[in-house]
């Protein structure tokens, strides 16, 4: 079965970089798009870019500036790195396997990452 | 970018009963091929968030058949027959037709 789960650090200092890494098992991240999607309170859901099973990426033009999404394929886990957080960018960051016939077919639980000093 | 409107923040109703969510979209979301490019999810709190419906109207693999899609060009409507005590959620709808991807602000299932 396909798994993913996020990690990273829950509290991130504004104007600092947030980074979060996505680790998949049950299936190889070099196949279909992996992507990340935030929740913000209030419940507004933002999709905020992919990367591809071949290491190409797309991303929200919102965030086109500040975002990049990379990848360990040894390790089959993929990474998210915000610069220039601010206290808007606190929210639940998720990351989910994109397939264009069932796009976020699987997620992961979240990670609340709050933005503060 | 296409803007997806679902209208009702809340709807409340009660177990047993019927209930429909919309989701109207800035622009058609059909593509040459015939599809829609509009998918629904369901989360609830401690699950990960599952997706429902592909396509306005295809149901995922494993979805119970109460949950139906329905809908063309820029309307869509997401019925569940007969709620459950666990159908209690918030449900989003999606669209892929084109970059950015956008979600609907979301409907969340309450009890009445």
């Amino acid at each position: 079965e396909v798994q993913l789960q996020e990690s990273g650090p829950g509290l991130v200092k504004p104007s600092q970089s947030l980074s979060l890494t996505c680790s998949v098992t049950g299936y190889s991240i070099t196949s279909n798009y992996w992507g990340w999607i935030r929740k913000f309170p209030g419940n507004k859901m933002e999709w905020m870019g992919y990367i591809s099973y071949s290491g190409s990426t797309s991303y929200n033009p919102s965030l086109k500036s500040r975002i990049s999404i990379t990848r360990d394929t040894s390790k089959n886990q993929f990474f998210l790195q915000l610069n220039s957080v601010t206290t808007e960018d606190t929210a639940t960051y998720y990351c989910a396997r994109y397939r264009v016939a069932t796009p976020f077919d699987y997620w992961g639980q979240g990670v609340m990452v709050t933005v503060s000093s | 970018q296409i803007t997806l409107t679902q209208q009702a923040e809340s709807l409340w109703i009660s177990p047993g009963e019927r209930v429909s969510i919309t989701c109207r979209a800035s622009q058609s979301l059909l593509y040459t091929d015939g599809k829609h490019y509009l998918s629904w999810y369901q989360q609830r709190p401690g699950q990960t968030t599952k997706a429902l419906i592909y396509h306005a109207s295809v149901r995922t693999d494993g979805v119970p058949t109460r949950f139906i899609g329905s809908g063309s060009g820029t309307e869509f409507t997401l019925s569940i027959e007969h709620v459950q005590p666990e159908d209690f959620a918030i449900y989003y709808c999606l669209q892929t037709l084109k970059s950015p991807l956008t979600f609907g602000s979301g409907t969340k299932l309450e009890i009445k």
